[in-house]
């Protein structure tokens, strides 16, 4: 099936430090979804912006859309050692399947 | 704050067995998914439930695997026989409305399986 790609694949950064990452997809999206999720447990959801949107803030999260280039952007600022998690990015075109992204990890040092 | 319920947290088989997975989703909740997430890799829809009827199952194996939410509420999915490649993680979400379109959606903590 389908998945969006997302880079990088891994990333780490000191505590403090913003980390951006990105997801590109292929198909016309209705909307893009970020999601969380910490080591061996489920999905939590963190965002989301529509198709007609370009830019959405939420709390140290600003996520990005750029439908021209089919990608998106997530950035977390002022990063901590508690946002060590792998994110996802998820989207629905076509239907209502939602389909999700490769996933970065990111890892935050004290 | 509610919370989708799924069990059992971790399941370690051997080949040819029969395992299950239940999830319990949040309730009030129509929309039931039941997703597989290979290690390393994003998840992958399995099947999406509205109420207690299948509207997407065309990424289930359907040889081996079957899923039922028989009153429209919880939902089991079932391996038989389990083969080595469906070591993974099997995660349970569910959403309010129909679709992803505009939906977040909750998960569950997911069931590991291992299969030996």
């Amino acid at each position: 099936s389908q998945q969006g790609e997302e880079d990088p694949q891994a990333l780490s950064i000191q505590e403090g430090e913003n980390a951006t990452m990105n997801c590109s997809y292929k198909t016309s999206i209705n909307n893009l979804q970020w999601y969380r999720q910490n080591s061996g447990r489920g999905l939590v959801h963190l965002i989301l912006i529509r198709s007609n949107e370009r830019e959405k803030h939420s709390g140290r999260l600003r996520v990005t859309l750029d439908t021209s280039k089919k990608s998106s952007s997530l950035l977390i600022t002022a990063s901590r050692a508690a946002d060590t998690a792998s994110y996802f990015c998820a989207f629905t075109g076509g239907g209502n399947k939602l389909t999700f992204g490769t996933g970065t990890q990111l890892k935050v040092e004290l | 704050e509610a919370e989708v319920a799924q069990s059992p947290r971790y399941k370690i088989t051997e080949k040819s067995q029969a395992v299950a997975f239940w999830c319990d989703p949040i309730s009030g909740h129509a929309t039931l998914y039941w997703y597989r997430q290979i290690l390393g890799q994003g998840p992958e829809l399995l099947v999406q439930f509205q109420d207690e009827s299948v509207v997407d199952d065309s990424q289930l194996p359907k040889d081996r695997f079957s899923a039922e939410r028989l009153k429209g509420v919880d939902s089991t999915l079932k391996i038989q026989p389990a083969e080595l490649g469906d070591s993974a993680m099997y995660l349970c979400a569910s959403s309010s409305t129909f679709g992803g379109t505009n939906e977040k959606l909750f998960f569950g903590s997911g069931t590991q399986l291992s299969v030996l």
